[in-house]
């Protein structure tokens, strides 16, 4: 069946960097896109960005403010989050979910069940 | 970015029925017919449940139906059941940014 396992948690200090991998499997990669979404404690869901195996496309969310950079690798069929220079509101857990290749119109239908990223000094 | 607008909670009794509002605009969901809700339960994955304004995945209740008028969405739950209780969001396109954007996401309690 299609599923998204996401790497293990992390703890970090503000200013540092950190990677968050989602691997696939069950479906045609190259079939669809893939989404990150974050809920912060006390939160709402915030979408982070998008990126498209395809061709390495990816929009990403303006409050990140070029800090974050989403990847694909075809050949393991894993997703990359990179968010660098981290800030204490940016402790969250971070989702990755399937959607479509241009858009994400058709809704985010597979879920991972999420990463948990601590920023703490 | 501002979320789009829903209300903090909702409650109602088992077998009854709840709407939840998602207000936008011009530049979102009054433009666009790429609204998505989602349900997640604490510590869980969020779940599609409708996408493209009023569609239903395969395997997502009946009780499930939404629309959308103008700058508005709306999720109706009928036949309210316990499991139904949860956070539930709204998401769209925002053109003016070409991002997207979810609500702030409404807590549905089932007295």
């Amino acid at each position: 069946q299609v599923q998204l396992v996401q790497s293990g948690p992390e703890v970090r200090k503000p200013g540092a960097s950190v990677r968050v991998a989602c691997e696939t499997s069950g479906y045609n990669f190259i079939d669809y896109g893939i989404a990150w979404v974050r809920l912060a404690p006390g939160q709402g869901l915030e979408w982070v960005g998008w990126v498209s195996p395809v061709n390495g496309q990816s929009n990403s969310a303006a409050t990140l403010q070029g800090r974050v950079t989403l990847t694909t690798d075809t050949s393991t069929r894993i997703s990359y989050m990179d968010l660098r220079n981290l800030r204490y509101d940016d402790t969250a857990v971070y989702f990755c979910a399937r959607g479509g290749l241009g858009s994400l119109k058709d809704g985010l239908d597979v879920w991972g069940r999420g990463t948990r990223v601590t920023v703490s000094s | 970015q501002s979320a789009l607008t829903q209300p903090a909670s909702v409650s109602g009794s088992p077998g009854q029925s709840v709407t939840i509002s998602c207000i936008g605009g011009h530049n979102d969901i009054g433009s666009y017919n790429y609204v998505s809700w989602y349900q997640q339960h604490p510590d869980k994955a969020p779940k599609l449940i409708i996408y493209d304004v009023s569609y239903r995945p395969s395997g997502v209740s009946d009780r499930f139906s939404a629309s959308k008028s103008g700058n508005t969405a709306s999720l109706t739950i009928s036949g309210l059941q316990a499991e139904d209780e949860g956070r539930y969001y709204c998401f769209s396109y925002r053109g003016s940014t070409t991002s997207w954007v979810f609500g702030g996401g409404t807590s549905l309690t089932v007295l």
